[in-house]
C-alpha cells in the first residue's frame, strides 16, 4: 500500500530557482491538496483540488501553482523560489472532503531549503 | 473562517502518568475535529475524529478526546503515557467551502515523556 507518495525527501535550492514537489496517491481519491509546516504554525493550507482539472487556492497561496490533470497526481510548483519558502511540505488526499466518514491521508513530506 | 487554538507548545510527562492535550476551536456551525500525531520526520496520521453523535471518541493507541460544544473544546487523554507516544500532536477543524475540503489545524503540541 503506497498511500500518498512526494518526491523529493529533501531539496536545497537557490534563491530564485524553479522546482516542482511531486504528490502521487494510489487510493483513487478526488481530494488532494498541500500544506507547509512552519514551526509554532502547524499546517496551513496552499492550493487544492477536488478532482481532475479543479484546483483552488488555500490560505497561502502567493508564490506557488498547482496542476491536476490525473487524478493520481498533483504537482507543486515553485516559480522562483524566496528564503519565506523554507519549510516542510505535505500533500495529503481524500476519498471525499472533510464532512465524510473519510480522513485526509498524508505523504511523509518534503524538507525545503531555500539559500 | 474556522480557527483552531492549542494552548501548549511543549509538555512534558513522566512515563505512565496521564495526559491531557488541549484543543480549542472557532467556527460557525458544527465542527468536524480531528487529532492527529507526526513522529518526527514522518507524516501525520489520524488518531481519532469527532463528527457527530457521542462526544466522547476512541482512537488508536489509547487515545481519546472529548468533544465540549460549550466550552468549544476537543481535549485529547491518554490514561497512561508511554514513552513512544513523544511526538507532536495536532487539532484540526475539517470544513467544507464552497467547492470541496479544506482543514485548519492549531500550531500543534510537543510531548517529551520523561523516563
Amino acid at each position: 500500500n503506497a498511500g500518498v507518495t512526494q518526491t523529493p525527501k529533501f531539496q536545497v535550492l537557490k534563491t530564485g530557482q524553479s522546482m516542482t514537489l511531486q504528490c502521487a496517491q494510489d487510493m483513487n481519491h478526488e481530494y488532494m491538496s498541500w500544506y507547509r509546516q512552519d514551526p509554532g504554525m502547524g499546517l496551513r493550507l496552499i492550493h487544492y483540488s477536488v478532482g481532475a482539472g479543479i484546483t483552488d487556492q488555500g490560505e497561502v497561496p502567493n508564490g506557488y501553482n498547482v496542476s491536476r490533470s490525473t487524478t493520481e497526481d498533483f504537482p507543486l510548483r515553485l516559480l522562483s523560489a524566496a528564503p519565506s519558502q523554507t519549510s516542510v511540505y505535505f500533500c495529503a488526499s481524500s476519498p471525499r472532503g472533510a464532512y465524510s466518514n473519510q480522513p485526509q491521508h498524508f505523504g511523509d513530506g518534503t524538507r525545503l531549503s531555500i539559500l | 473562517a474556522q480557527s483552531v487554538t492549542q494552548p501548549d507548545i511543549h509538555i512534558t510527562v513522566s512515563e505512565g502518568a496521564s495526559l491531557e492535550l488541549r484543543c480549542n476551536y472557532s467556527y460557525g456551525a458544527t465542527p468536524y475535529l480531528f487529532w492527529y500525531v507526526q513522529s518526527p520526520g514522518q507524516g501525520l496520521q489520524l488518531l481519532l475524529k469527532y463528527f457527530s453523535g457521542d462526544t466522547l471518541v476512541q482512537g488508536i493507541k489509547g487515545f481519546e478526546a472529548e468533544f465540549k460544544r460549550s466550552q468549544s473544546s476537543f481535549n485529547l487523554r491518554k490514561p497512561s503515557v508511554h514513552w513512544s507516544d513523544a511526538a507532536e500532536y495536532f487539532c484540526a477543524v475539517g470544513a467544507l467551502n464552497n467547492a470541496g475540503n479544506m482543514l485548519t489545524f492549531g500550531g500543534g503540541t510537543r510531548l517529551m515523556v520523561k523516563p
